[in-house]
């Protein structure tokens, strides 16, 4: 069975400050996705990372992923307010067809 | 601009109703799910379809069941609602590495 942990799970950063989010997982993929979701909102797609060693940059935020270590890292630049927000990341593990599986969440607060 | 459209954003339902959830999809994706997502535990498959007429059991099947009968429509039924059913219900559609997430459906059962 596929297990998705993220950590940290809570997060209260300073605006202006860098911080990284971990998602590990259990099992062989090479298809990772970040998410973001605001309180009362779906999940809004914020990258999809499809093969070792991928990296993708939007903004602030800076997905990578290592399917050796079977690890992805969510890296944030220079906290703003606006990132405020619950981030999940998912895999599909393709074993048998396509199906994400999630982890926890984490909840950041940006403080001015 | 695709969509993934739940026909209900709230719901108020009481204990042993039968309940039905809607999700419609416009992008002709193969591939539909739902999960129920709660605090602290991240979203969960309940079941999921790859094809009509089809259905496979996710994580946590219990207490519900779905039915596909046509490509872009995929239904989560609860066949009598318990108050440990009150959650968010997300549906999801998928064809190839993209994936589309529904605005959600909020259920309270009372």
């Amino acid at each position: 069975e596929l297990k998705v942990e993220q950590n940290p799970l809570f997060l209260s950063m300073q605006e202006g400050k860098n911080y990284t989010i971990y998602c590990n997982y259990s099992t062989t993929s090479d298809r990772l996705y970040w998410y973001r979701q605001d309180p009362g909102k779906s999940l809004e797609s914020l990258f999809v990372l499809l093969s070792n060693g991928a990296v993708k940059q939007e903004g602030r935020l800076m997905a990578s992923l290592d399917t050796k270590a079977r690890l992805s890292t969510l890296h944030i630049t220079a906290a703003v307010h606006d990132l405020s927000a619950t981030y999940f990341c998912a895999v599909d593990e393709r074993t048998s067809g396509s199906r994400l599986t999630f982890g926890e969440g984490t909840q950041l607060t940006v403080n001015p | 601009d695709v969509k993934v459209t739940q026909s209900s954003r709230y719901l108020v339902k009481r204990t042993g109703e039968k309940v039905f959830l809607e999700c419609v999809q416009d992008m002709d994706h193969e591939n539909m799910f739902w999960y129920r997502q709660d605090p602290g535990l991240g979203l969960r498959l309940i079941y999921f379809s790859y094809d009509v007429k089809m259905k496979e059991k996710g994580d946590i099947p219990e207490g519900y069941s779905v039915s596909r009968e046509k490509k872009e429509r995929f239904s989560l039924i609860l066949e009598s609602a318990s108050t440990n059913q009150t959650s968010m219900y997300l549906c999801a559609s998928s064809s190839g590495p993209g994936y589309t997430f529904g605005s959600g459906t909020r259920l309270t059962v009372v």
